[in-house]
This record gives C-alpha cells, sequence and structure tokens, in this order.
C-alpha cells in the first residue's frame, strides 16, 4: 500500500491567494483526519471525516478554511484567503474506523504564506 | 475535555544511555493512549498505545510505556538509545468530547542522541 498521499508537498502563496491542499487516505480506511502543525501550538487537529461525513469540525480555526472528503478516496483542505499566520505543516491522516485506532499519518504539506 | 502535557520540550541523552519521556494526561475516565514518533520531514507513525489490560505496553523499537493511573502518567522508556531515536515524540489522549471520539495531541518532546 503507498500510504496516505498528500499533495502538493510544498506550497508557497502569497497572502490573500486560495490554497487547496489534497489528500488521499489508505484504501479502506473511513476515518480522515487534517492536522496543522507550528511551533508556537504543535500537533492541532482541525476536522475529522468518518465515512466521508465531518464528523468534528471543532478545531478549524475560521471561515477561511474548509474541508470536503466528496467520496472514500480523496479530501482537501481549502484556505480561501490565505494569511501568513497559516503557515504551517498541514498532516493528513486515516485509519480503518474511529479516533481510537491507530492513525497513519500522510508526509504533510509545508505550507508558506507571504 | 481532555488534555495532555510533556513537561520536556527537548532531552538529550548519550547513545547507549537510558531514556524516560514524560507524559501526564487529563481526563475523567480511563483514557486511550498512545505514542507517536515523528522524525525529520515525516508524518507521526505510532510507536505503541494503552487501551486497558497490562498497565506496561511493549512496542516497536524497543519502546516500551506504563500507565500509572494514580500519577495521571503514561511515560515512555528505552532501555538503551540509539542515535536513529533522534526525533520528535508526541503522547496523545483519546477520549469523548462532545459526544465522539478525540484524540488530543501533546506539545512533543524532541529527543537529541549524542554519540
Amino acid at each position: 500500500d503507498a500510504g496516505v498521499i498528500q499533495s502538493p508537498r510544498h506550497e508557497v502563496t502569497e497572502m490573500g491567494q486560495e490554497v487547496t491542499l489534497r489528500c488521499k487516505p489508505i484504501s479502506g480506511h473511513n476515518s480522515l483526519f487534517w492536522y496543522r502543525q507550528t511551533m508556537m501550538r504543535g500537533l492541532e487537529l482541525l476536522i475529522y471525516f468518518n465515512n466521508n461525513v465531518p464528523i468534528d469540525d471543532s478545531g478549524m480555526p475560521e471561515d477561511r478554511f474548509s474541508a470536503k472528503m466528496p467520496n472514500a478516496s480523496f479530501s482537501t483542505l481549502k484556505i480561501q484567503p490565505s494569511e501568513p499566520r497559516d503557515s504551517a505543516v498541514y498532516f493528513c491522516a486515516s485509519n480503518p474506523a474511529g479516533a481510537y485506532n491507530e492513525q497513519f499519518f500522510g508526509p504533510g504539506t509545508r505550507l508558506t504564506v507571504l | 475535555a481532555q488534555s495532555v502535557t510533556q513537561p520536556d520540550i527537548h532531552i538529550t541523552v548519550s547513545e547507549g544511555a537510558s531514556l524516560e519521556l514524560r507524559c501526564n494526561y487529563s481526563y475523567g475516565a480511563t483514557p486511550y493512549l498512545f505514542w507517536y514518533v515523528q522524525s525529520p520531514g515525516q508524518g507521526l507513525q505510532l510507536l505503541l498505545k494503552y487501551f486497558s489490560g497490562d498497565t506496561l505496553v511493549q512496542g516497536i523499537k524497543g519502546f516500551e510505556a506504563e500507565f500509572k493511573r494514580s500519577q495521571s502518567s503514561f511515560n515512555l522508556r528505552k532501555p538503551s538509545v540509539h542515535w536513529s531515536d533522534a526525533a520528535e515524540y508526541f503522547c496523545a489522549v483519546g477520549g469523548l468530547s462532545g459526544g465522539y471520539q478525540k484524540v488530543t495531541f501533546g506539545t512533543g518532546t524532541k529527543l537529541q542522541v549524542i554519540p
């Protein structure tokens, strides 16, 4: 299995631009998680999907952030408009069933907003 | 709501020395506890987890952790550290929040291994 796939691996954009991060979970996994990692705040859960349905989005910072999971094999995290404080590494993780099980992390997307 | 504290931001040990990374959690019931490791430029990988039963848990790469309910702790240990263990280690606690499962990660402990 290829593991969790994230694209792009690196993204540099200017303030105000729209950014879309992509994730392909491991086949057969029905839970998907988006995290943000920064030096200041550590690893934060942004949103958690189960069977393509958002279960917990309490970690989404504000309305500029949105996430979708149109099918079991693809999810996006969109930031519009982006701001310099959004600069972070964004991880996607998946697992077979529920947050209590081992989460398999992707390699992350390093986002820099100038 | 659950929370987890890793009091040590950075730890340096000599290769071959023993290691203990501290983790304290806060949760009203018996929690689910995890240790993950993150190598530079990579995502997190599960080392071990505790759900119930034996409070001493064995994991991959020679790591173990002990759940101590009286101290609300889940410290990670390794008897002899290898240079390849240099990484960042995250403790996490799982519990019910708002009616659904939620896992909260600590801020991490960065391990440096010196020859």
